[in-house]
């Protein structure tokens, strides 16, 4: 599986954007991206994927760069309740919904 | 809809006991996967059902098994007990196969071994 490297912690004040980079430059073409989030203890929460176009939701926004090798998780307006470990996850396979974790960052939001 | 569900919540066994722990997913989802999660080794994938087959298994000891059920629910057991098997134990369900579908994952339960 394509490995990713994450900053292990980074903060953000209350209200601005918070901008998570993550690095996966030895990506395949069929690999999608994915970002998951966990609160202290709690089940990892999904948050969003995507293959090679930029994509948004209710929670955030996904840009993929044009050759796959990095892509950043935006939260727009952060709050204090965002605070949690961001995990970003290349996914591969037709078959089987294994993800690999790796160490992810740390995101605080600081008031 | 009701989420993925995990029980107990909590769990505290005694080396070289067996347990086992229970997974129900999301209605309609037809795939399970299972973790474990310590401070020293983070989340580690330890094996997926998908309509009672496992199709995947992550790299762990024998002593961690897993079935899953006609109505997709899911149960992990673990024998022979060791304390390094202290962990929250995460289950995930899946309405589909395949690299683009999301999974949803449980509370987790927390496993100490004494």
């Amino acid at each position: 599986d394509a490995k990713t490297t994450q900053p292990p912690s980074m903060d953000c004040a209350e209200g601005r954007a918070a901008n998570l980079p993550c690095n996966h430059s030895t990506i395949s073409g069929n690999e999608y991206v994915y970002w998951y989030r966990q609160i202290h203890s709690q089940g990892p929460q999904y948050i969003i994927h995507g293959l090679k176009n930029n994509e948004t939701n209710e929670m955030a926004s996904l840009i993929i760069t044009e050759d796959r090798k990095s892509s950043t998780l935006i939260l727009p307006h952060a709050t204090l309740r965002d605070t949690a470990v961001y995990y970003c996850i290349v996914r591969v396979g037709m078959m089987g919904n294994q993800f690999y974790f790796g160490t992810g960052t740390s995101l605080t939001v600081i008031p | 809809k009701a989420g993925v569900t995990q029980t107990p919540r909590y769990l505290i066994k005694t080396r070289g006991q067996q347990v086992t722990l229970s997974c129900s997913p999301i209605s309609g989802h037809r795939s399970v996967s299972w973790y474990q999660q310590t401070p020293g080794q983070g989340l580690q994938f330890l094996f997926e059902y998908f309509s009672e087959t496992q199709r995947n298994k992550g790299n762990f000891p024998g002593r961690f098994s897993g079935r899953q059920f006609s109505n997709s629910r899911s149960e992990m057991n673990v024998s022979t007990l060791e304390l390094g098997d202290s962990a929250l134990y995460l289950c995930a369900s899946s309405a589909l196969a395949g690299a683009n579908t999301e999974a949803f994952f449980g509370q987790g339960t927390r496993l100490t071994v004494v």
